[in-house]
């Protein structure tokens, strides 16, 4: 069964420097999205994107971050200048429905750690 | 404010007895509804969905789940439980937006417990 797939699988950067994660989404789907999950709490959206455009972002997603589709398979996301209350999981998805119907299937994450 | 409520930080169960993982939700319209499941390490994944139609689906491993309308409720169920359905149950919904992207709202998760 096809799989969205994320590297690293654990990052651990400097306070303020950049990093970007990477994923894979499933080869035919044409809608992403990125989550979060600080540890004990729950899963938060980030933002989706469909068509090389951000099409929804949370009050989350700031300034300090940007998406990208780089070529045809990645999908990546940017966090300029980490804080250390960046350290979380970071999760991929990706649907090949936009309204919803059928479920996002998420990578393993890549864990996030801000020293 | 939309929101997914899930009362238990943790169910334990006696593995061969059945298993109620409970969900509520607060948004608007019409939503869908999801269970995913998170072993340790590892990434979201999908067990079942509601979109429309009959209040009772079946998905992966033997779960269910019963839509309940009137008690906005998306509970979460199996009859036998085995201590391999031990992880972390997420209940997730996709409020109706009409032709938004469908991000999703989780629930902060329940930690099924399945002893021998």
């Amino acid at each position: 069964e096809p799989e969205v797939t994320q590297t690293p699988s654990h990052q651990v950067t400097q306070m303020g420097q950049e990093v970007i994660l990477r994923c894979v989404p499933i080869s035919n789907h044409l809608y992403f999205y990125w989550y979060r999950q600080i540890l004990g709490q729950k899963v938060e959206f980030l933002v989706s994107f469909y068509n090389n455009e951000i099409s929804e972002k949370s009050e989350i997603f700031d300034d300090q971050f940007s998406v990208e589709r780089p070529d045809g398979s990645n999908f990546t996301l940017k966090i300029r200048s980490t804080k250390l209350e960046d350290s979380a999981m970071y999760f991929c998805a990706s649907s090949d429905n936009g309204q919803g119907v059928q479920p996002q299937h998420f990578g393993d994450g890549t864990r996030l750690s801000i020293l | 404010a939309q929101s997914v409520a899930q009362p238990e930080d943790q169910v334990n169960v006696a593995e061969g007895n059945p298993l109620t993982v409970k969900c509520t939700y607060s948004v608007s319209g019409n939503p869908y509804l999801f269970w995913y499941v998170q072993y340790p390490n590892r990434g979201l994944q999908f067990l079942l969905k509601y979109i429309t139609g009959d209040n009772l689906v079946k998905g992966s491993y033997g779960f269910e789940a019963e839509f309940n309308k009137s008690q906005t409720s998306f509970h979460l169920k199996k009859p036998s439980a085995l201590v391999s359905d031990s992880a972390l149950y997420f209940c997730a919904v996709r409020p109706y937006y009409g032709g938004s992207q469908g991000n999703l709202i989780f629930g902060k998760g329940t930690k099924l417990s399945v002893k021998p």
